[in-house]
């Protein structure tokens, strides 16, 4: 069974770091593209950042320069770094899989929430 | 940046209508266009993938349609099941996505 199972989210104060992690497990991870994709209380869903099975990485206009996306083959887990927290980052942060083809999202974890507020 | 423009924003009808939502892109993502239902609290699912083919399991009263930059989700017959929000998204660009605002749909 294909799961995705995020982590590290959390209060932080705007200027700080938080590292989030998304653990995948029930499918080969190295044979996918994974996506970050944040979702602000009561608004829609935002693309954040896509890592390619190649290592290749990708970033939306408003996290670039500031977040890092990276993946660690051996452990099945998917990292996305965040730096420089401002309030609009404010959000619940979804794990999704590209599916075979890299078209559209076939899995996604249930999301981890994170609060940037002094 | 491909931008992506959904409407209506919201949406009331009742339960057996025929509901259309629309997605317009800023420019041509040929059949690129995926279709997404989000239910409150709950991560998002693909309905339609490729702009008209089915996901597994999806029911057969969602459709899609559409090729270039105008495309259309078809709910032919809505059930209370069907209340959430709808979502576009492109994959035309390499592994950069974008969404639309997304359309709420509720029961009248």
């Amino acid at each position: 069974e294909v799961q995705l199972v995020e982590s590290g989210g959390g209060l932080v104060q705007p200027g700080g770091s938080l590292r989030l992690s998304c653990a995948a497990s029930g499918f080969t991870f190295s044979s996918h593209d994974m996506h970050w994709v944040r979702q602000a209380t009561g608004k829609g869903l935002e693309w954040v950042s896509a890592i390619g099975t190649a290592g290749d990485t990708y970033y939306s206009g408003s996290v670039k320069g500031r977040f890092t996306l990276s993946r660690e083959k051996a452990k099945n887990s998917l990292y996305l770094q965040m730096d420089s927290l401002r309030a609009g980052d404010t959000a619940v942060y979804y794990c999704a899989r590209g599916n075979s083809s890299g078209y559209y999202y076939d899995y996604w974890g249930q999301g981890t929430l994170v609060t940037v507020s002094s | 940046d491909i931008q992506m423009t959904q409407s209506p924003s919201s949406l009331s009808a009742s339960v057996g209508d025929r509901v259309t939502i629309t997605c317009r892109a800023s420019q041509s993502i040929s059949s690129y266009l995926n279709w997404y239902q989000q239910k409150p609290g709950k991560a998002p699912k693909v309905l339609i993938y490729g702009s008209s083919s089915l996901q597994s399991g999806v029911p057969s009263r969602f459709s899609g349609s559409g090729s270039g930059t105008d495309f259309t989700l078809t709910i032919s017959s809505l059930q209370r099941e069907d209340v959430a929000t709808y979502y576009c998204q492109q994959s035309y660009t390499n592994l950069r996505r974008t969404f639309g605002q997304g359309t709420k749909v509720e029961i009248k």
